[in-house]
């Protein structure tokens, strides 16, 4: 199995809402992600897990809200958002951060957000 | 961390060879180079990693020159389903987490 499962696939939500992305992989990768990518924009990366603890948080505002339960799954709680949040928020995984780890990241197909 | 520039679009045909170039002048010592391919509403898809010389898969060559500061990505014979957004980034091998992602190569191929 080397997918990495995405839910909801859109999502639209106002601004006093509160939802969550969900993401899964069973590849027994370590590293898990959250990025962020607008039209026509390069992804961004918001937030990365090793191990199932928060090692990467690129400045992330407080409306967005990582959580690791395990090792194969990753949420991303959504509160407050704006609507400037609209994007494809996108999630992958890849073997933990160690010497000689693939560099390759596995992508979900994202969940596309819409915030009215 | 090394900044990548590419094309911002390349148009071809199909049944030709595309070459995409990448430069990235501050490349470091350990840095790999990997290229992802991304269809639109999709995530990225992996596509080749290499350090220097040549790599070859079943899809794509990456051609790195001695001096590591450019790199080209070669997709023999496309199809119209390689029409995509084609991303080059470079960081160390284990540190996904340093990867800048550019503005990417958008490719169309014709019929």
């Amino acid at each position: 199995d080397t997918e990495v499962t995405q839910t909801p696939k859109h999502l639209v939500m106002g601004m006093t809402n509160k939802k969550s992305l969900k993401c899964e992989q069973h590849m027994g990768h370590r590293a898990m992600y959250w990025y962020k990518q607008k039209a026509k924009k390069p992804p961004e990366l918001m937030f990365v897990y090793s191990y199932e603890k928060l090692s990467i948080n690129e400045s992330v505002p407080s409306r967005f809200s990582p959580e690791c339960p395990n090792s194969s799954l990753l949420n991303l709680h959504l509160h407050a958002l704006q609507p400037e949040d609209s994007a494809l928020y996108l999630c992958a995984s890849s073997q933990a951060f160690f010497q000689g780890a693939s560099g390759e990241l596995f992508f979900g197909e994202g969940s596309r957000l819409t915030v009215l | 961390l090394a900044k990548t520039t590419q094309p911002i679009s390349m148009d071809s045909y199909e049944g030709q060879e595309v070459n995409i170039t990448c430069s990235h002048n501050n490349i470091a010592t350990n840095d790999y180079i990997t290229w992802y391919q991304q269809f639109p509403s999709q995530g990225p898809r992996f596509i080749i990693q290499g350090y220097k010389t040549k790599v070859t898969n079943e899809v794509a060559s990456l051609f790195i020159p001695a001096d590591r500061k450019s790199s080209t990505l070669s997709l023999p014979r496309v199809s119209l389903s390689d029409t995509a957004v084609y991303y080059c980034l470079v960081a160390p091998r284990d540190s996904n987490y340093q990867l800048i992602w550019g503005a990417g190569t958008k490719l169309i191929i014709k019929p």
